[in-house]
Parts: structure tokens; C-alpha cells; sequence
């Protein structure tokens, strides 16, 4: 059974702090790997998509890599915000159309 | 391009009743998802259609639940005698259709307690 993992389930940082949330997979056959924010109560939105054939996306203040000979991806937020509050879920796609396998989540909070 | 929408956003019902929620997609995007939510869990795949033709589902998908996409456009999941259990934000996403590679976009959820 695919299982996706994320450590820690929960993190509180100072405002202005970089910070690294980490997700790991079991399957080594992903076609890609995705990023996700979600919003107490609110939907999910997409941060960052990497392919399995590439090592990292960035965008903004986000970067995020992948590591599929050890089964890891890390996202990157750089100078954090209040407004970055919010449970980062990471997804992989293991070439099921669609079926994607998440993690549980990691809740960030960052304090001003 | 408003992005998928879901309603209603929450739906209150007792035991036993049945309930249905309705998605519309992002316009033309081929394929449609459900998943299912839990407090604290990360979302679980229920089912995935490509036009109207219905794909794949998982074995969460009891025999109470049915969802269909007659036109192809918006989609409907149906929850029979709902139980306790069934508890849940329920999820709809869509997705070009033009690869397996591409990203999913969500929408934000019908939120469903039953009492």
C-alpha cells in the first residue's frame, strides 16, 4: 500500500523565519509529486507541481524538491508570514489518473 | 475561468436521510475527482470521471454512494441513509484530461455532519 508521510504534523515559527515542512513515499514509481495549501474549513490550493523528472519547482517565496531515489520531498518557504498559516499537504501521483495519495498534513502557524 | 465550484458549502442532515452535492468544473477541463476529507486526515479518493464516463472508484465508495456527470460539465454525489460515519468534507477537483502528469485544481468543499 502507498503511504505518504509528513513530519512534523504541526509547526510554529516566529514571523521572518525560513522553514522546511518534509514529506516522504513509499511508491518510487511517482509520476509527479504536489504541493497543496489548505485553509481551516476551506479547499484545497495548489502550491507547486514537480515532475518525477525533476529535482524542483520554485515559485515566490516557495521552493519545492524531490527526491525520488530516497522517497522525499521538502518545501521551502523563505522569510515567513502570518498570512503562510495554514495545513501544507503534499500529494504523489502514482499514474492512477488521478488518485492522489496525501499525506496528513502539516499545520504551519507563524507568529508576528 | 472562476476556478470549481461546489455547493452547497455545508449541509447539515440526520441519520438516515439522503443528501446530494453538486461540483461544476473549471469549463473544459475533461476529468472530474471526488475525494472524502476527515478531521485531521489528508483527503481519500472516492471516484474520478473522464467526460460522463465514470472511471474509477475506490473502495470507499460504499454502495449508498453514487455519483454521476451526465452532460460531462458538472458532476453529483449522492449519499443514501447517511450514517454518522459519513461525517466529512467531501471534495471535488477537475483537471485538463491532457495528461497524467498535470496538476489537479480544487474546489472548496461541501462540509457534511450528520446528526
Amino acid at each position: 500500500k502507498q503511504e505518504v508521510t509528513q513530519i512534523p504534523a504541526a509547526l510554529s515559527v516566529p514571523e521572518g523565519e525560513n522553514l522546511v515542512l518534509n514529506c516522504s513515499f513509499t511508491d518510487s514509481a511517482i509520476y509527479n509529486l504536489q504541493w497543496f495549501r489548505q485553509d481551516p474549513g476551506k479547499g484545497l490550493t495548489s502550491l507547486l507541481l514537480i515532475q518525477s523528472s525533476q529535482r524542483e519547482q520554485t515559485s515566490g517565496r516557495l521552493n519545492a524538491s524531490l527526491d525520488k531515489s530516497s522517497g522525499r520531498s521538502t518545501l521551502y518557504i523563505a522569510a515567513s508570514q502570518p498570512g503562510d498559516s495554514a495545513t501544507y499537504l503534499c500529494a504523489e501521483n502514482g499514474g492512477s489518473q488521478g488518485n492522489l495519495i496525501f499525506g496528513k498534513g502539516t499545520k504551519l502557524s507563524v507568529k508576528p | 475561468d472562476t476556478g470549481v465550484s461546489q455547493n452547497p458549502r455545508h449541509k447539515i442532515t440526520k441519520r438516515g436521510q439522503n443528501v446530494t452535492f453538486r461540483c461544476d468544473p473549471i469549463s473544459e477541463h475533461n476529468r472530474l475527482y471526488w475525494y472524502r476529507q476527515t478531521l485531521g486526515q489528508g483527503p481519500e479518493f472516492l471516484t474520478y470521471f473522464q467526460n460522463e464516463a465514470q472511471l474509477e472508484k475506490s473502495r470507499l465508495l460504499s454502495d449508498r454512494f453514487s455519483a454521476e456527470r451526465p452532460k460531462g460539465s458538472f458532476s453529483t454525489l449522492e449519499i443514501q441513509r447517511t450514517e454518522q460515519g459519513d461525517s466529512a468534507m467531501y471534495l471535488c477537483a477537475s483537471s485538463s484530461g491532457a495528461s497524467v502528469y498535470e496538476k489537479l485544481f480544487f474546489g472548496s468543499g461541501t462540509q457534511l455532519s450528520v446528526l
